[in-house]
Parts: C-alpha cells; structure tokens; sequence
C-alpha cells in the first residue's frame, strides 16, 4: 500500500499566489521523485531529492527534503494557469518498486 | 523520439471477454511496469519486469497477467475482466536503479 501521503488532496488557488503541497511518511524514505501530470496526460517526473534537507529549484518550483527524510514539499511561487494538474510524489524503495501518494490536485482561479 | 507507446487509448468491453493492452518502449530500458490510476488512490502498481522473461507482481496484481518475451514489449492482459477493473492504465519503463520513470500516454478502460 502508499507509504506516502500527500496533502492537501486538492489545492485551489488565485493565479499570482503561492502555494504549497506536502509529501509525508511515518518512515525514513530512501529517496523522493516528483511527477506532474496534467489534465487527461500522464505523469512527467519533475525531480529526485536523495540527501537529508536537499533543495532543489525549477524556475518557479522549489522541492525539498526534510532533515530527517519523512517528509518533502513542493512550493510553487507566482502560480500560472500552465502549473494546473496533480502532482505526485513517489518513494523508489528499492531498484523495482515506485510507491506513490495519491496526488494534490491543482486548479487556479484567473 | 524516446517513448512509451500504448494502445488504444480508450477501451470499452464488457464483463468477461479477454482484452489486451499493448506497451511497447524504444530507449532499450530494462525495466517496465504498469500502473493503474483511480481518484484519491493515486497510481498503484499492478505488475513489473526487471528484464526479458522476468516478471513480478505489484501492489494490485490479481485479476492481471503480463508477459515480457522481448525487451521493448510489455502487454497487460485481462483474462476475464470485470467492471472494478474500470480505470486508468499507464504503463512506464525505466533504467536501473533510481533512475525516473517514462510513462505512456495511458490507457481508459470502462468494463461494463
């Protein structure tokens, strides 16, 4: 079953605000990989965070891991119409299995 | 291009009659696996291969068959579906290790 849950499940915001979305776990992850997918694709990786309290920043994107590896968050600044769609988290526990959260689907209000 | 291919896209059956959804990769990548999307369940994985011949189930494999004789193809198979088999399928392909997955475009299956 998921050992990742992702809150909040959805997330309505105003174009231009900033938002945030969490990925938790009750144990130590190996390692976080982020997956947007838009409305009616499929899911795209966005990034892998590896290293206790690693940030990483995509233009107006920035990920993170928490210090003590059970958690990640995705924080979107500036949101635009083209950040619509459900972002995923996923901990890779081993070479074969990729386990997701169910998703934080974004909507914006123009 | 570097790609996952499925097909079709949407499919409509009905109880009991066999289908088969087709995957098929061309970056060579050893790993495939399929998945299945449901609201507020995220994506769970039904079955995976490591390599040629090389087959394991996931989280939700029952109901499910696959097979891997060549490296680029990886077909899922529904031998008797049944309508909580209505859902989402994406099949995905990956190097080794953590590397990130590739996925299809999907697959919108409705057994009625």
């Amino acid at each position: 079953g998921q050992q990742v849950m992702q809150i909040p499940q959805y997330q309505h915001v105003q174009e231009g605000e900033d938002f945030t979305t969490y990925c938790n776990s009750s144990t130590t992850l190996s390692n976080i990989q982020w997956y947007k997918q838009r409305p009616g694709g499929h899911p795209v990786f966005l990034i892998q965070l590896v290293k206790s309290g690693e940030v990483k920043k995509q233009k107006r994107l920035t990920f993170q891991f928490g210090e003590a590896k059970k958690n990640s968050s995705l924080h979107i600044t500036a949101t635009q119409t083209t950040d619509v769609g459900t972002y995923f988290c996923a901990e890779a526990t081993n070479d074969y299995k990729l386990s997701f959260g169910a998703g934080t689907t974004v909507t914006v209000r123009a | 291009e570097a790609q996952v291919t499925q097909n079709p896209r949407y499919l409509i059956t009905v109880t009991g009659k066999k289908l088969t959804v087709t995957c098929s990769q061309n970056m060579n990548h050893e790993y495939m696996s399929w998945y299945r999307q449901d609201p507020g369940l995220g994506l769970r994985q039904i079955y995976y291969s490591m390599n040629v011949e090389v087959t394991d189930k996931g989280d939700v494999p029952e109901g499910y068959k696959v097979s891997r004789k060549e490296k680029r193809n990886f077909p899922l198979i529904l031998e008797s579906p049944s309508p909580n088999q209505t859902s989402l399928y994406f099949c995905a392909s990956k190097r080794g290790g953590n590397s990130p997955l590739h996925f299809g475009n999907g697959t919108r299956l409705t057994v009625t």
